[in-house]
């Protein structure tokens, strides 16, 4: 069964500043990747998704993230946090095809400082 | 755009009671599925649903909960006898093949 760890529970950057959020994931074939960010009370937006191809992925708000297989990694990543990024970050794997089943990581929550 | 609609967007019942949430897609789906996130915790998938019969369940899904397509557009998650730990967020995903993985808006689920 896959499985997805985010290591880091509460990440604070200052406005302005780059950010890495970590995800490393379990699968035995090649995985399907995604971030999500759920704002409180609200629903999870998709930032981006990875299924095959270059391994750097971009996605909306300006957010990127990289899937490194050796690692078994898919870090998320921002050059310049803005204060609306404030939000909690979720990471997913799924198995692919005609199967949407995912499994989420715990999350990470980000505090942007002014 | 989300490519489901859920309502209600906020239900509160009491413990005990049976709740039934909607989940209304845009064109004509396939697959369904149901996923909860309790308040604070990570988003866990509850059950699939394909061809009218689930494909899959995760052990969350216990007797109380069922899903259904009664009118073969709208999806239905029904908790039988509510408890208080199923207070939670519940989101429908239904893509329509392709790559769809976007969540619909969500139920929050208050049980008091």
């Amino acid at each position: 069964a896959q499985s997805v760890t985010q290591p880091d529970i509460h990440i604070t950057v200052s406005e302005g500043a780059s950010l890495e959020l970590r995800c490393n994931y379990s699968y035995g074939a090649t995985p399907y990747l995604f971030w999500y960010v759920q704002s409180p009370g609200q629903g999870l937006q998709l930032l981006l998704k990875y299924f095959s191809g270059d391994t750097l992925v971009q996605g909306i708000k300006g957010f990127e993230a990289e899937f490194k297989r050796s690692q078994s990694s898919f870090n998320l990543r921002k050059p310049s946090v803005h204060w609306s990024d404030a939000a909690e970050y979720f990471c997913a794997v799924g198995v692919g095809g005609s199967n949407y089943k995912l499994t989420f990581g715990k999350g990470t929550l980000l505090t942007v400082n002014p | 755009e989300p490519e489901v609609t859920q309502t209600p967007s906020h239900q509160v019942t009491q413990m005990g009671q049976e709740v039934i949430l909607r989940c209304v897609p845009i064109s004509n789906h396939l697959y369904f599925y149901w996923y909860r996130q309790i308040l604070g915790q990570k988003v866990e998938f509850l059950v699939s649903f394909y061809n009218n019969e689930i494909s899959e369940k995760s052990e969350i899904f216990d007797d109380q909960f069922s899903v259904e397509r009664p009118d073969g557009s709208n999806f239905t998650l029904k908790i039988r006898s509510t408890k208080l730990e199923d207070s939670a967020m519940y989101f429908c995903l239904s893509p329509k093949g392709g790559r769809g993985y976007t969540f619909g808006s969500g139920t929050r689920l208050t049980v008091v």
